[in-house]
């Protein structure tokens, strides 16, 4: 089945320790989206990939930075995670090919820091 | 500016009752387009339905519908006879079409939906 897909599931760092969670997708869709989800809160969107096009969210901290090599990988960097980059961290993907495709998420991953 | 309200933080409910989660939203686009998407404690959020501003034909899914009018901004969802599956956050969200490309989706703040056995 064509899907989205995130590794770890759960990841666990300590404080100022770089992490890099992955995202994959085999749909084949010309956007990637990064999203932070905090607890009782909507998912927020960081940035997105439009084919090898970056496009930063205003807000999005410097810490976060993100990489697409090729059309099906994506990764998120967090450079010097603090406690409050602690979260659930969803990516997505559409097709980009008209406005407001559907987007299709993966299971998350769940960062903890210590 | 554009904003999507869900006023119902929790709701819960007993199997088999009939539920509406309600969602609001705010544009000046005159095309839009609106979804819901499910997020159960696995924490994945799974897309529900997508409706552009031009249809506002009502859409059943099984025990899912929606009702979409324009006249009041809403875009409201019902589960008839609820199960205990269908216990999550909801979410309601707007994408723009002056977004061009991105389709940035612009989330309410969820319903939580307990349905007790």
């Amino acid at each position: 089945d064509a899907m989205v897909i995130q590794n770890p599931r759960y990841q666990v760092t300590q404080f100022g320790k770089p992490v890099t969670l992955s995202c994959s997708q085999t749909l084949n869709h010309n956007v990637m989206y990064w999203y932070q989800q905090k607890s009782s809160q909507a998912p927020k969107l960081l940035f997105h990939y439009y084919d090898k096009d970056f496009n930063n969210e205003a807000d999005t901290p410097d810490n976060f930075q993100s990489r697409r090599p090729n059309t099906s990988f994506c990764f998120l960097d967090i450079r010097s995670p603090g406690l409050g980059d602690a979260a659930m961290y969803l990516c997505a993907t559409s097709r980009g090919q008209g406005t407001a495709d559907t987007q299709y998420f993966g299971p998350g991953t769940r960062l903890t820091v210590l | 500016a554009q904003k999507v309200t869900q006023a119902q933080t929790e709701i819960s409910v007993v199997e088999k009752e009939d539920v509406t989660l309600d969602c609001v939203y705010e544009t000046r686009d005159t095309t839009y387009y609106l979804f819901w998407y499910k997020q159960p404690p696995s924490g994945e959020l799974v897309f529900l339905i997508r409706r552009n501003s031009f249809d506002e034909q009502n859409e059943i899914s099984g025990r899912y519908s929606w009702n979409f009018q324009k006249s009041t901004s809403s875009f409201n969802f019902t589960i008839t006879a609820s199960q205990v599956v269908d216990s999550a956050v909801y979410f309601c969200a707007l994408s723009e079409a002056s977004s061009s490309n991105t389709g940035k989706l612009i989330f309410g703040q969820g319903t939580t939906l307990q349905v007790k056995p």
